[in-house]
């Protein structure tokens, strides 16, 4: 089955440290997204990536980074710039940009301790 | 530019219809429409591309009119399963992609 598989699901980071969330989709997608998620708030883009090699910042880029080294890859690291990282995370891919039929993984929550 | 969605949360009993609404100062080039449930992934409903076209996917349709600056979502005779917050993307000329703030849906039996 096609689909996006987000990893982990839950992920708790200490005050300082870089984690990676893991964004993998079988789709033979080209664009692919990373959304940020608050409670009770809307989706708010951090980066996107067009094609692979080539990755865009979004409305809320500060303290995050992305690679795109892979069609069906596109990991995101949550670095220790970011104030507030406690949130949920989505990965997404449509067939091209913008925003065609958005297909979703299932999240990582991640939770500062 | 995001989307304005109203209204930001409504609560209905099974049965009951309901209307929501997606706006943009501009004209858009396409709208989608996504249901989440609580603490899970957003689903893809449906996508309209041209003014003035109505799509249908069970009891629930959109509309985008004329003038491809509104969207509105038409949930009929509600089931609990309707339950969950729907968000509205859009995405202008300038090919930028923004989803609404979102409207909560809470279906009651």
């Amino acid at each position: 089955d096609g689909g996006i598989t987000q990893s982990p699901k839950y992920l708790f980071r200490k005050e300082g440290q870089n984690v990676t969330l893991s964004c993998e989709q079988n789709l033979n997608h080209d664009a692919m997204y990373w959304y940020r998620q608050d409670p009770g708030q809307g989706l708010r883009l951090i980066y996107y990536s067009q094609i692979v090699n080539d990755f865009q910042k979004g409305d809320i880029a500060e303290g995050y980074s992305v690679s795109r080294e892979k069609k069906e890859s596109f990991p995101l690291t949550v670095t220790s710039a970011q104030k507030n990282p406690t949130a949920f995370y989505l990965c997404a891919s449509s067939i091209a940009f913008p925003g065609q039929l958005m297909i979703f993984g299932s999240g990582t929550r991640l939770t500062v301790v | 530019q995001q989307p304005v969605q109203s209204p930001q949360a409504v609560i209905l009993r099974e049965g009951e219809d309901a209307v929501i609404n997606c706006s943009s100062s501009k004209a858009l080039y396409s709208v989608h429409w996504y249901r989440q449930k609580h603490g899970e992934a957003p689903v893809f409903l449906m996508i309209l591309l041209k003014g003035g076209e109505q799509k249908g996917h069970e009891k629930i349709s959109a509309s985008f009119n004329e003038k491809k600056q509104q969207s509105s979502l038409y949930l009929t005779a509600s089931q609990l399963s309707y339950s969950g917050t729907y968000f509205c993307g859009t995405n202008d000329n300038f090919n930028k992609f923004y989803f609404g703030s979102g409207t909560k849906l809470n279906v009651k039996p």
